[in-house]
């Protein structure tokens, strides 16, 4: 097993500019998360999926956020119009009802 | 929300001593969980406790469940280079869902040449 897959690993973009961050989860695994992680914040829950469901949003900073799971296979986290602030590493993670996560490797966004 | 405390937050040791980090809750949880986070990678599981009490070993780690549901403990036993890292304690998230997890904000483990 590959593991959850996420893309890319860096992305730097200018301040204004629509990203979209990708994630294939475990095959098999009917949970999806998405994090943030900052030096002030820590790790953060901003959205979860179960089924390809949104089950709770609650952690999504801002209407600027938004998630999208298509399919079992695949998820996006988009985030437009950008800004500095939204500067972190973000993780895509997935389980099944064990609470035994997977995290990916992370994507490294930097807004300037 | 939930909070979770980890202490210490960065321990500075010689290869080969032992390592104890806690973490405590403003509330009670029922599963706690400890993961390991590498440079540039994600969090790893190590170990996941799921009774109040209940202590648990995992090679060189062990970990405690604390008897008032409010509390864990991590105990690295003669660490070695490749401890380096941050480790966190978890448990499960408060929100409008049941299966998200909280996170500390974790322990830096430096091993001291």
């Amino acid at each position: 097993d590959a593991g959850v897959i996420q893309s890319p690993r860096h992305e730097v973009t200018e301040m204004g500019q629509e990203v979209t961050l990708r994630c294939k989860p475990i095959s098999g695994h009917d949970y999806l998360f998405w994090y943030r992680q900052t030096m002030m914040r820590g790790l953060e829950l901003l959205i979860y999926f179960n089924n390809n469901v949104p089950i709770d949003d609650s952690g999504m900073p801002e209407d600027r956020f938004s998630a999208k799971m298509p399919n079992a296979s695949f998820s996006t986290l988009k985030i437009q119009p950008s800004e500095p602030r939204d500067s972190a590493v973000y993780f895509c993670a997935s389980s099944d009802r064990n609470y035994g996560y997977t995290f990916g490797s992370g994507t490294r966004l930097t807004v300037v | 929300g939930q909070q979770l405390n980890q202490s210490p937050q960065s321990m500075f040791i010689q290869e080969g001593e032992d390592v104890s980090m806690n973490c405590t809750s403003s509330s009670i949880f029922n599963t706690w969980l400890w993961y390991k986070q590498d440079p540039g990678e994600g969090p790893v599981l190590l170990i996941a406790l799921y009774k109040a009490g209940e202590l648990t070993s995992n090679g060189r780690l062990t970990a405690q469940f604390g008897i008032t549901r409010k509390d864990s403990f991590l105990n690295i036993s003669a660490s070695i280079p490749s401890d380096v890292g941050i480790y966190f304690c978890a448990g499960p998230y408060s929100g409008g869902g049941a299966d998200g997890l909280t996170f500390g904000k974790g322990t830096h483990l430096i091993i001291q040449p």
